[in-house]
């Protein structure tokens, strides 16, 4: 099916292990994002890409990293996960960056124990 | 101060009534703003684009003041099927890739 899809959608995990959340979009967007959202806050940006092979730094990208080898895919991962990370991730993706319409999936659900 | 400001609500409002929020944006250079609908435990979804010159999408009307640096989403006849958090968004001009995300409104509609 058409769309971007996240995985795993739930996740419990211990705290110190590696986790990778996986995007997967159809579409041939070029931007994708990863964000968390905490209760009270907005959605944060942990890492962009504009394309393969290009990613950055958003604004809360400390204990995370990214890869994009591929258009379609943008895994995130947990190198050594803390409790602060327990949270809700979203992926995104954009043909038009930050001026156009962001296409979420449907979430990650982490909980570090 | 955040960079962009939201009442979270609840904002209890019964059917077919009309419902109005605010959004304060702090970032002058700010350029593109959005409206955002997140239903419980799902993703955002684009509701609107915010134009400088207002827009209208049948019941929902949104409107960007530069002056006073917010923006404004307004509802008429509230459905159920409303009952949202309503996500401001702005971007900052200097920033190809950086949206502010307000913390939500949330709106329930009551029968």
């Amino acid at each position: 099916d058409a769309g971007i899809t996240q995985s795993p959608r739930y996740k419990i995990t211990e705290t110190g292990r590696q986790v990778t959340l996986m995007c997967h979009q159809t579409w041939s967007h070029s931007y994708m994002f990863w964000y968390r959202q905490d209760l009270g806050h907005g959605l944060r940006l942990i890492y962009y890409s504009a394309a393969a092979d290009i990613t950055d730094k958003g604004e809360v990208p400390d204990g995370y990293v990214v890869s994009r080898s591929k258009t379609e895919n943008f895994p995130l991962t947990l190198e050594s996960a803390t409790r602060s990370q327990t949270s809700v991730y979203f992926c995104a993706s954009s043909d038009a960056g930050v001026y156009g319409e962001l296409f979420f999936g449907e979430g990650s659900r982490l909980t570090v124990l | 101060r955040k960079e962009v400001e939201q009442d979270p609500g609840p904002f209890n409002v019964p059917e077919g009534a009309t419902v109005a929020f605010n959004c304060t944006y702090s970032n002058s250079a700010s350029q593109s703003f959005f409206w955002y609908r997140q239903d419980c435990r799902k993703e955002p979804k684009l509701l609107m684009s915010v134009y400088s010159s207002g827009n209208e999408d049948g019941r929902f009307t949104a409107q960007l003041n530069r002056a006073s640096q917010y923006i404004s989403l307004l509802i008429r006849d509230s459905k159920l099927s409303d009952s949202a958090t309503y996500l401001c968004v702005v971007n900052i001009r200097d920033s190809n890739y950086q949206l502010i995300w307000g913390a939500g409104t949330k709106l329930i509609i009551k029968p």
